[in-house]
């Protein structure tokens, strides 16, 4: 059974930069797309963007110029970055498999608070 | 950006009841529609993919159509597990994109 386990602060202050790495174990890397995926307090799920198998990163315009998505296939984790953090990040941090499209399996998602 | 709108926000209902709740998409996605259903405290679970397609696991009493943009998930024979949040999703063009989601209650 696939799994995915985010990892990273729980809070950090404006300005500064979010870090989160997600661990995927019992299965593969390859042939999928690795997404991260928010969710606001107001529920609203937001799509950040996911990278290829092969490392090739597709970013929400929305979030472009702040995020970097990479990947380490050789541990089985890809990892997120989302710099100039204001309040209105705030928001719980899943990270995902999608297959042709279909999120199919998600992290149990970690709560981020973006607070001084 | 395609912009998903459901309706309605919320939903209060009964169990045995049967419920429809529908998703717009501001343009064609075909059928690359899919339904999650999310409650208190978990990630959401995929329960339709490909517009109508019952995920494995899932119960028959969840359905699911549509295409192009009018999409619709039904469930039948309501039961107490799916009181929940669900949400209609795009894959049919980057960014995917998400509708606001659905309260249904009890």
């Amino acid at each position: 059974q696939v799994q995915l386990q985010e990892s990273g602060p729980g809070l950090v202050k404006p300005s500064e930069t979010l870090s989160l790495t997600c661990t995927v174990s019992g299965g593969s890397i390859g042939t999928y797309y690795w997404s991260w995926i928010r969710q606001t307090p107001e529920k609203r799920l937001d799509w950040i963007g996911y990278i290829s198998y092969s490392g090739i990163p597709y970013y929400n315009p929305s979030f472009k110029s702040r995020v970097t998505i990479s990947l380490d296939t050789s541990k089985a984790q890809f990892s997120l970055s989302l710099t100039s953090l204001t309040t209105a990040d705030t928001a719980i941090y899943y990270c995902a498999r999608d297959y042709k499209g279909l999120i199919d399996y998600w992290g149990q998602g970690t709560l981020v608070t973006v607070s001084s | 950006d395609i912009q998903m709108t459901q309706s309605p926000s919320s939903l209060s209902a009964s169990v045995g009841d049967r419920v429809t709740i529908t998703c717009r998409a501001s343009q064609n996605i075909n059928t690359f529609l899919n339904w999650y259903q999310q409650k208190p405290g978990q990630a959401p679970k995929v329960v339709i993919f490909a517009a109508s397609n019952l995920q494995s696991g899932v119960p028959s009493r969840f359905s699911g159509g549509g295409s192009g943009t009018d999409f619709a998930l039904t469930i039948s024979n309501l039961q107490p597990e799916d009181f929940a949040t669900y949400f209609c999703h795009q894959s049919y063009q980057t960014p995917q994109t998400f509708g606001q989601g659905t309260n249904l209650e009890l």
